[in-house]
């Protein structure tokens, strides 16, 4: 059975921190993403990488960075967390074409404080 | 322009009924299209794929008009269960590959 998980549900942290968000997949998919999901704005893309190591920004990148060391990982780096990082963070990793179906993991609520 | 524009709704509708979502997209490069559903406070799951001849699963059609640049989604004899939020996807590959999720129909199925 596919599966994406996610270090945590719920996480609650401090402005000026440093935090970091897990995403393991056990599908071998190559292509991972990092999106954060809010009220009225759907899905927006921060990051995605196709390959070890690959990354490429998505459409909102700033304040993020993003670390693929191993083809089932793929994390989520906030450098400086700010108010406005508090959102639902949703990983996926996609299966090769042709279907190209994402599968999500659960999500992480993060609050900004 | 969105890339991708869904009306948001919502929909409030009886079981039973017929409800169509209809999704528009800006690229005319797009190559797949996709139906997601996604339940309240859960991640999303791929609903359906859509084909450029249109298809069919159970209760669900899907369609796409490429000369409008658009996509359906038709959902025959409502259920309760059915009551989720619907994100139309577009994706596209040239010179790499992009996806972008449309900000969702809200479907509401009453008794």
């Amino acid at each position: 059975d596919v599966k994406v998980t996610q270090s945590s549900r719920y996480l609650v942290k401090r402005t000026g921190e440093k935090v970091f968000l897990e995403c393991v997949q056990d599908m071998d998919h190559e292509n991972m993403f990092w999106y954060r999901q809010d009220p009225g704005l759907g899905l927006r893309l921060i990051y995605f990488s196709y390959d070890v190591k690959m990354k490429e920004k998505g459409d909102i990148p700033e304040g993020y960075s993003v670390s693929r060391e191993k083809k089932e990982r793929f994390s989520l780096i906030l450098e400086s967390a700010s108010t406005n990082q508090t959102s639902m963070y949703l990983c996926a990793s996609e299966t090769s074409g042709p279907g190209y179906e994402q599968f999500f993991g659960p999500g992480t609520r993060l609050t900004v404080l | 322009r969105k890339e991708v524009e869904q009306d948001p709704g919502p929909f409030n509708v009886p079981e039973g009924a017929t409800v169509a979502f209809n999704c528009t997209y800006s690229n005319s490069a797009s190559q797949s299209f996709f139906w997601y559903r996604q339940d309240c406070r859960k991640e999303p799951k791929l609903l359906m794929s859509v084909y450029s001849s249109g298809n069919e699963d159970g209760r669900f059609t899907a369609q796409l008009n490429r000369a409008s640049q658009y996509i359906s989604l038709l959902i025959r004899d409502s259920k309760l269960s059915d009551s989720a939020t619907y994100l139309c996807v577009v994706r596209w590959a040239t010179g790499g590959f992009k996806t972008i999720f449309g900000a969702g129909t809200r479907l509401f199925v009453k008794a």
